[in-house]
């Protein structure tokens, strides 16, 4: 079983703040990493695929890089707004095997306050 | 582009039932995948059916089975319901395979309840 985690847990931040959390994964036998918003009562959305280690992606207000030495991906988000609030999930797949099967973090649940 | 679509919404069946839950890929989409989301956890993969061959199976018995079908469509079956299996079931199309370097399309899901 893969370990992903994902932190905090959950973060309450006030509007205009700048924020960022943390998925980490296995450093070794990396291929892919996602990263997805997902709103209540809407479908998971796509954010990033991540796949080069120092990748910096980059999505309005959002951006993620990714350190697959060590086994991280971060995700910022500048000048936080109430429309993001969401839970943001973080997707690892390992190489090799063929199938590219993901697990997937337990998610970060942020609420922008106004 | 049409989204991806799932039915039904919500389903309550009682144990030792077998369920049907259907999704229908976006378009041009030859890879779905499926989802179980239990409270408090992350999306854990059950398969994935690409151009209508399974490939690649989590760590789920041999009673979740599925179809894809030509049109991409997809179908997953669970059998012999244990209270367990409630939980929100995704699927996700995607041009590749799942967990590769394509993006993921999912449905909104179906909360299936096992009473």
């Amino acid at each position: 079983i893969l370990n992903v985690e994902q932190s905090p847990q959950s973060l309450h931040v006030q509007e205009g703040d700048s924020t960022n959390f943390t998925c980490s994964f296995p450093s070794s036998n990396f291929y892919a990493l996602h990263w997805y918003r997902w709103e209540t009562a809407k479908s998971p959305e796509a954010l990033f695929v991540m796949t080069l280690n120092g990748d910096e992606k980059k999505k309005g207000r959002i951006s993620a890089t990714l350190n697959t030495k060590e086994g991280y991906s971060y995700l910022y988000i500048k000048g936080s707004q109430p429309e993001d609030s969401a839970t943001y999930l973080c997707a690892y797949t390992p190489g090799g095997g063929g199938s590219y099967i993901p697990t997937f973090g337990r998610g970060t649940s942020l609420i922008v306050h106004p | 582009e049409t989204g991806v679509t799932q039915s039904p919404t919500h389903l309550i069946k009682t144990r030792g039932q077998q369920v049907t839950l259907r999704c229908s890929s976006q378009s041009g989409h030859n890879t779905v995948s499926w989802y179980q989301q239990a409270l408090g956890q992350g999306p854990q993969f059950i398969f994935q059916y690409y151009r209508e061959e399974e490939n690649g199976r989590g760590n789920f018995p041999p009673r979740f089975s599925g179809l894809q079908f030509p049109n991409y469509s997809s179908e997953l079956n669970v059998n012999a319901l244990e209270l367990d299996d409630s939980a929100l079931y995704l699927c996700a199309s995607s041009s590749g395979l799942a967990g590769g370097t394509d993006t993921q399309y999912f449905g909104p899901g179906t909360r299936l309840t096992v009473l």
